[in-house]
């Protein structure tokens, strides 16, 4: 168990809809980071925020938003849903930022699934 | 041409073979990841090394700077060891990681 939760684990919906997936770190960490994983694409980094406030962005579609609230925990939101946002989504958390030579600890992922 | 390779694709081993997967990026970093993947989905960190090699347990990771190239050993192989292998870079300004395709990794009893 690495101290990272996320819910739900698993989501399923229809095209054009919006979902939200949510993301504890572990205790302490005060940065946290998106991934997506799909089939053809493998892992990707989505984007990345620290204490609160949006640091990186990676390969983020303009559909997709994030952020990371006063407690740490973070949400990132998916809208406007089309088939090829299936993938399974996880979220990591650090001490510090990526930069600083830190290693990352993985959540669960939550596996979506757009019908 | 991806910024970070890995080969095998697939690597098939008997119990208790000596296993090693290859890495090679193509792009500045600041550290090399080395991450397991099991079927059920879960990503765990195994290693993060910028320079020499590290040990843990029967797991040994290396990293050639000069050469953009790292390798992942594993010895004694046990069933338990089939993953997914992922290598992760950190590139760029803000150091975001770049992945490989990863390797997957069976052990046969």
């Amino acid at each position: 168990d690495s101290g990272v939760t996320q819910t739900p684990k698993h989501l399923i919906t229809a095209t054009g809809q919006r979902v939200t997936l949510r993301c504890s770190p572990r205790s302490g960490d005060l940065s946290v980071y998106w991934y997506q994983q799909s089939l053809d694409q493998g892992l990707q980094f989505l984007i990345q925020y620290y204490n609160g406030e949006e640091r990186a962005k990676g390969n983020i579609l303009e559909r997709f938003s994030a952020q990371q609230f006063p407690d740490l925990h973070s949400e990132l939101n998916l809208s406007s849903l089309e088939l090829g946002d299936s993938a399974l989504y996880f979220c990591a958390s650090s001490p510090r930022p990526t930069g600083y030579g830190e290693t990352q600890y993985f959540g669960p992922g939550t596996r979506l699934l757009v019908l | 041409k991806n910024e970070v390779e890995q080969s095998p694709q697939n690597l098939t081993a008997q119990e208790g073979e000596f296993i090693t997967i290859n890495c090679s990026y193509s792009v500045g970093i600041s550290a090399l990841h080395w991450l397991q993947q099991h079927p059920g989905g879960g990503i765990v960190s195994l290693f993060m090394l910028s320079s020499g090699k590290k040990k843990h347990g029967r797991l040994i990771a290396t990293i050639n700077i000069q050469e953009k190239h790292s390798s992942l050993h594993i010895t004694a192989s046990h069933p338990r060891d089939s993953a997914v292998y992922i290598c992760a870079v950190s590139a760029g300004s803000q150091g975001n990681l770049i992945f490989g395709k990863g390797t997957k990794l069976s052990v046969k009893p």
